[in-house]
C-alpha cells in the first residue's frame, strides 16, 4: 500500500467549531488532494497542492482552507464546521500531473452535529 | 449536466458472470481514463488506467475507451464475490492536475 495516512479516522464536532484533518505521506509525491465523498455525488475535489506552499481550489472549496508547509503533510481546515460538511474526506497523492496513478488514504468520517 | 456520468446501480450478478460497467463524459479534452475499486468504508484503489482510445487488459479486467463516443467501459470476467464493491471511473485532461470522478456503480456478485 502507498504510504498515506489520514488522521483522525473518525471525528464528531459541533457546528461552528474549526476542524483540521491531516494527510501524511511517505512517498515524496508532489501532488496531494483533498476530496469529499457523499451519496449521489461521488468524489468531489475540495483543494489540491502541486508543491510545498502551492495550493489551488477544487470544485467545492467554500468553507475549507488548506496548507502544505512540508512535502509530506497536507492539512484541510474547516474554518467553521456546518452540518453540510458532514461527509467522508479522502486524501490522495500522485507523482504525476495527469493523476494516472493516484493513491488514496483510508478516509476520515466527519460528523458535524 | 455532470462532466462524467455513471449509473449508480446497484448492479447484482451471479458469480462467474461477465460484468460491464460504463461511464460517459462530455469533456473532449479528457485523455486519461482510470477505474477505481472501493470496498465499503475503505479508500478507492486504482485498478487500471488507459491513455486515449483503445483497450487494456489486466487479468480478469479489461478497460475500453471510445473517445469518438465519449464512452468508457470496464469488463470483469469470471466475476467473484470478492469483486463486490463500488467501481468509480475517473478522468483527467492533459495538464489539468486533477481527476473528475463518476459517482460510482455499486456491484454485488452473488455466490
Amino acid at each position: 500500500d502507498a504510504g498515506i495516512t489520514q488522521s483522525p479516522r473518525h471525528k464528531v464536532t459541533e457546528t461552528g467549531t474549526p476542524v483540521t484533518l491531516r494527510c501524511h505521506q511517505t512517498e515524496n509525491h508532489r501532488y496531494m488532494y483533498w476530496y469529499r465523498q457523499d451519496p449521489g455525488h461521488g468524489l468531489r475535489l475540495i483543494h489540491y497542492s502541486y508543491g510545498v506552499k502551492d495550493t489551488d481550489k477544487g470544485e467545492v472549496s467554500d468553507g475549507y482552507s488548506v496548507s502544505r508547509s512540508k512535502t509530506e503533510d497536507f492539512l484541510l481546515t474547516l474554518e467553521s464546521a456546518t452540518s453540510s460538511q458532514t461527509s467522508v474526506y479522502f486524501c490522495a497523492i500522485s507523482d504525476n500531473i495527469m493523476n494516472t496513478e493516484a493513491f488514496f488514504g483510508q478516509g476520515t468520517r466527519l460528523t458535524v452535529v | 449536466q455532470k462532466e462524467v456520468e455513471q449509473d449508480p446501480g446497484p448492479l447484482s450478478v451471479p458469480e462467474g458472470a461477465i460484468v460491464s460497467l460504463n461511464c460517459t463524459y462530455s469533456n473532449s479534452a479528457f485523455q486519461y481514463f482510470m477505474w477505481y475499486r472501493q470496498y465499503s468504508r475503505k479508500g478507492p484503489e486504482l485498478l487500471m488506467y488507459t491513455y486515449s482510445s483503445g483497450n487494456k487488459e489486466d487479468g480478469r479486467f479489461t478497460a475500453q475507451v471510445d473517445k469518438s463516443s465519449k464512452y468508457i467501459s470496464l469488463f470483469i470476467r469470471d466475476s467473484q464475490p470478492s469483486d463486490s464493491a463500488t467501481y468509480l471511473c475517473a478522468m483527467s485532461a492533459q495538464g489539468a492536475q486533477k481527476l473528475v470522478f463518476g459517482q460510482g456503480t455499486r456491484l454485488t456478485i452473488n455466490p
